[in-house]
């Protein structure tokens, strides 16, 4: 079936260092995949999207890196800041074959950042 | 605030009642989603509604839930007859489909708890 997964629950980093968050997809006709952030009791905020056609998109101090043959999907944070310890979930968009429009996410990985 | 709105926040009900939510989204936004969040995992789809039509309901939306849009804007999501495995964080995105953007924006949630 579709499923959108994490390979890590947890991940501990530095402050100053980077962060890579991973998550692998099923579905290899999905449109668009996105990273978002959930802080706790909080619902889950936007931070970046990457469309099917592309390997790489940057933001600011994120990137976010599509591997469409073993249908992974990274996230990548530069200089992590406290402020970036949340829960992170990678989302996929399937519009085929099931003719939907919905967002499928996975379990999410939690980033605790230390000083 | 121009964000989606959801209320009440927290809810806490007996087994066997029955409660609604209720959500209010971006201005303008013609496409509303439902999603549950249960404590460690990721958003289930729900549903979603494309102006008022309900285009989509998950197989977990069972016989008791319901949700409407009547006029196209807010939406409610009724629960009957809740029983304890209803608990969880129900959750409401919005997003215009016409401008082709993917970015769904989220709501804080309604916290159910149900004793």
């Amino acid at each position: 079936g579709e499923s959108v997964g994490l390979h890590l629950p947890t991940l501990s980093v530095q402050e100053g260092d980077n962060s890579i968050i991973n998550c692998a997809y099923s579905n290899s006709a999905s449109d668009y995949f996105i990273w978002y952030k959930q802080e706790s009791g909080k619902g889950p905020q936007f931070i970046i999207d990457i469309r099917s056609n592309m390997d790489k998109r940057q933001g600011q101090r994120v990137t976010v890196l599509l591997n469409k043959t073993v249908k992974h999907l990274s996230l990548q944070i530069a200089a992590t800041q406290p402020g970036d310890s949340a829960v992170y979930f990678c989302a996929e968009n399937s519009r085929l074959p099931y003719n939907t429009d919905k967002l499928i996410f996975g379990t999410g990985t939690r980033l605790q950042v230390f000083p | 605030d121009t964000g989606v709105s959801q209320n009440p926040r927290h809810k806490i009900t007996k087994r066997g009642q029955n409660v609604t939510f209720r959500c209010d989204p971006i201005s303008e936004h013609n496409r509303l989603y439902w999603y549950r969040q249960t404590l460690g995992q990721g958003p289930e789809f729900l549903t979603y509604f494309q102006n008022e039509a309900q285009l989509e309901k998950s197989r977990l939306l069972s016989d008791r839930f319901s949700a409407e849009r009547p006029k196209g804007s807010f939406s409610t999501l009724e629960i009957q007859r809740t029983e304890q495995g209803d608990s969880a964080m129900y959750l409401c995105a919005s997003l215009d489909s016409g401008t082709g953007r993917t970015e769904a924006f989220f709501g804080q949630g309604t916290r159910l708890t149900v004793v």
